[in-house]
């Protein structure tokens, strides 16, 4: 199983900074099969990158991910108020599994 | 536009069983895989099982393989999560999602709880 960690644990910024959120993998992941979600309390999960640097359907460009082989990186290049939340990163390459997320919070 | 609604969550004594259910609409409910992902209380997530669009090909993860048992009926739009043998450890909200390996919609989930 890839064990995928995730730090910080938990980013203090304001409206308008920039975040960065990392997700490490315990081995690589094969051909960047590494997404990001967003979760708000009381939601489901919401897709944000897939294939590492692919947004998903109607993911703002303020979003943005980077990474291979067992470093990748979500940047929030200007954060907004709706972005405050928990990110999880995942991988779908050797089983399916979660990273313990990050929390976002002003 | 996509919905998947949970049901059928509640309390439940260990050893017990629960069937949950995923109610879809907006898609062709039949061109999808879908699969079950949950969340324990204030922690992250878990995948649980997949069903393929014709419900031919199922995998579960290892934590619930032999308990769990997923199925789907693409002439009700729903899906189905029948859970026996429960243990404290399966405590957790429980989502459905469209999808194989990636989930681009959720539900809201639903709430299970396993305590004597």
């Amino acid at each position: 199983e890839i064990v995928l960690t995730q730090s910080p644990g938990t980013l203090s910024l304001s409206p308008g900074e920039r975040a960065t959120l990392s997700c490490r993998a315990s081995q690589s992941v094969r051909s960047t099969y590494l997404a990001w979600y967003q979760q708000k309390p009381g939601q489901g999960p919401r897709l944000l990158i897939y294939g590492a640097s692919s947004r998903a359907t109607g993911i703002p460009d303020r979003f943005s991910g980077s990474g291979s082989g067992t470093d990748f990186t979500l940047t929030i290049s200007r954060l907004e108020p709706d972005d405050f939340a928990v990110y999880y990163c995942q991988q779908y390459d050797i089983s399916l599994t979660f990273g313990g997320g990050t929390k976002v919070e002003i | 536009q996509v919905q998947l609604v949970e049901s059928g969550g509640g309390l439940v004594k260990p050893g017990g069983s629960l069937r949950l259910s995923c109610a879809a609409s907006g898609f062709l409910f039949n061109d999808y895989y879908m699969s079950w992902i949950r969340q324990a209380p204030g922690k992250g997530l878990e995948w649980l099982s997949y069903i393929s669009s014709s419900g031919t090909t199922i995998y579960y993860a290892d934590s619930v393989q032999g308990r769990f048992t997923i199925s789907r009926d693409n002439a009700e739009n729903s899906l189905y999560l029948q859970m026996n043998s429960l243990r404290a450890e399966d405590t957790a909200v429980y989502y459905c999602a469209r999808g194989q390996l990636l989930w681009g919609y959720w539900g809201q989930g639903t709430l299970v709880t396993v305590s004597s």
